[in-house]
């Protein structure tokens, strides 16, 4: 089993619409988890930490599931603006050393 | 601040060719770091610094070198460039550790012929 794994997509979705990835990880002592967002031929940037209460940025929210050893996130009210892929990342610390693992991310596009 | 910037953007070398890939950053940051992506495959980590000085293999170190000797520059260097290399390779850095928000380079996208 991958450590973090994705579904490549491509989600295609009319605007407006909601939409959710998932991404599921392997250990179960991870314990930091982010959404990064990637333009096509872009670098990734910073779309939300994925906190424990989950949590919400505007059309978007994130939330972990322990039990069930997954993060995800949902975008209410698709805009044509939000076409990119979307990488989860996965942290796990042990000691003062910490791992981070990115998945291969989701394709979004999103249509008129 | 122009944040964490990368040169070359393209580059196409031959087999055995050596290069280095430069990295700077203007936001005083501690950690860097160079990753390549894939296609089908996650960022995979090459190399990190946490300061000036330090430097530490990641996953996939074989066939590159890296040095810190300031806390703005982390160069990447391929030291006999392998088709297996073709790749987009990022830089990355962020205020003090891997796990504080990571700020990406634009990339480098390499070819190796």
């Amino acid at each position: 089993r991958k450590e973090v794994e994705q579904d490549p997509g491509p989600f295609n979705v009319p605007e407006g619409a909601t939409v959710a990835f998932n991404c599921t990880y392997s250990n179960s002592a991870s314990q930091s988890f982010f959404w990064y967002r990637q333009d096509c031929r872009k670098e990734p940037k910073l779309l939300m930490s994925v906190y424990s209460s989950g949590n919400e940025d505007g059309r978007f929210t994130a939330q972990l599931n322990r039990a069930s050893q997954y993060i995800s996130l949902l975008i209410r009210d698709s805009k044509l603006s939000d076409s990119a892929t979307y990488l989860c990342v996965v942290i796990l610390t042990t000691g003062t050393a910490s791992k981070l693992t990115f998945g291969t991310g989701t394709r979004l596009q999103v249509t008129l | 601040n122009a944040g964490v910037t990368q040169t070359p953007k393209f580059q196409v070398l031959k087999t055995g060719q050596s290069m280095t890939l430069q990295c700077a950053q203007d936001m005083n940051h501690e950690y860097m770091s160079w990753y390549r992506q894939d296609p089908g495959m996650g960022l995979r980590l090459i190399h990190y610094s946490v300061g000036a000085g330090i430097t530490d293999q990641g996953e996939v170190p074989n066939g590159y070198n890296v040095s810190r000797s300031t806390t703005e520059d982390f160069p990447l260097r391929l030291l006999s460039a392998a088709p297996s290399q073709t790749s987009v390779y990022f830089c990355a850095s962020s205020y003090f550790r891997d796990t504080d928000t990571q700020y990406f380079g634009p990339g480098t996208r390499l070819t190796v012929l």
